[in-house]
């Protein structure tokens, strides 16, 4: 069965700092990738997706995100991070072909300091 | 350009209500879903629907039943609310594929005393 973790539940950095967020995925086929975020008191809103091709993509609010398949990861990175990336950030893995099913992890809540 | 709308966005109930939650979507998507989000535990999938006509259950249906109105609207119902489903309920839809991202309401948050 598919998994994802994300092993960092509460990450703080400071304003103008880069970020990792870290995703682990287990599945058995290709896997379809994506990262959500959801401020406070809102839906998730898609930041990237990963299909195939090009292992490093781009997503929005300047965001990119690494697939890397032999350590089953795809993290997300921002290389100088803003206040208002302060959100809870969910990594997940789609599955299931009869509908566009996701598994998603637990969530990482990010906090900028000033 | 609404995308997913829920209604209502808050409500209380008392045990052993019931109420049925709202969910439409105007992207003309097929497959539907709904989650519960608890603090510490991401997003559970309740039941989804993969096209107009069929539904399913997800990771944690007990005490909810579901209905695929029509290819826009997807209802969640509780017959007899518990103090264990309090919590904040996501709508959300995507085209069919497992390579689709799937597209969420802002949610209704819904405490039961």
């Amino acid at each position: 069965a598919q998994s994802v973790t994300q092993p960092d539940i509460h990450i703080t950095v400071s304003e103008g700092a880069s970020l990792e967020l870290r995703c682990n995925y287990s599945y058995g086929a290709t896997p379809y990738l994506f990262w959500y975020v959801q401020s406070p008191g809102q839906g998730l809103q898609l930041l990237l997706k990963y299909f195939s091709g090009d292992t490093l993509v781009q997503g929005i609010k300047g965001f990119e995100a690494e697939f890397k398949r032999s350590q089953s990861s795809f993290n997300l990175r921002k290389p100088s991070v803003h206040w208002s990336d302060a959100a809870e950030y969910f990594c997940a893995v789609g599955y299931n072909t009869n509908a566009g099913k996701s598994t998603f992890g637990d969530g990482t809540t990010l906090t900028v300091k000033p | 350009n609404a995308g997913v709308t829920q209604t209502p966005k808050f409500q209380v109930l008392k045990t052993g209500q019931s109420m049925t939650l709202q969910c439409a979507q105007d992207m003309n998507h097929n497959s539907m879903y709904w989650y519960r989000q608890d603090p510490g535990m991401g997003l559970r999938l309740i039941y989804y629907s993969a096209s107009e006509g069929t539904t399913d259950k997800g990771e944690v249906p007990n005490g909810y039943n579901v209905s695929r109105l029509n290819k826009r609207e997807f209802s969640l119902r509780l017959e007899s609310a518990a103090p264990s489903q309090t919590s904040v309920y996501f709508c959300a839809s995507s085209q069919q594929g497992t390579n689709q991202p799937q597209h969420f309401g802002d949610g209704t948050r819904l405490s039961i005393l």
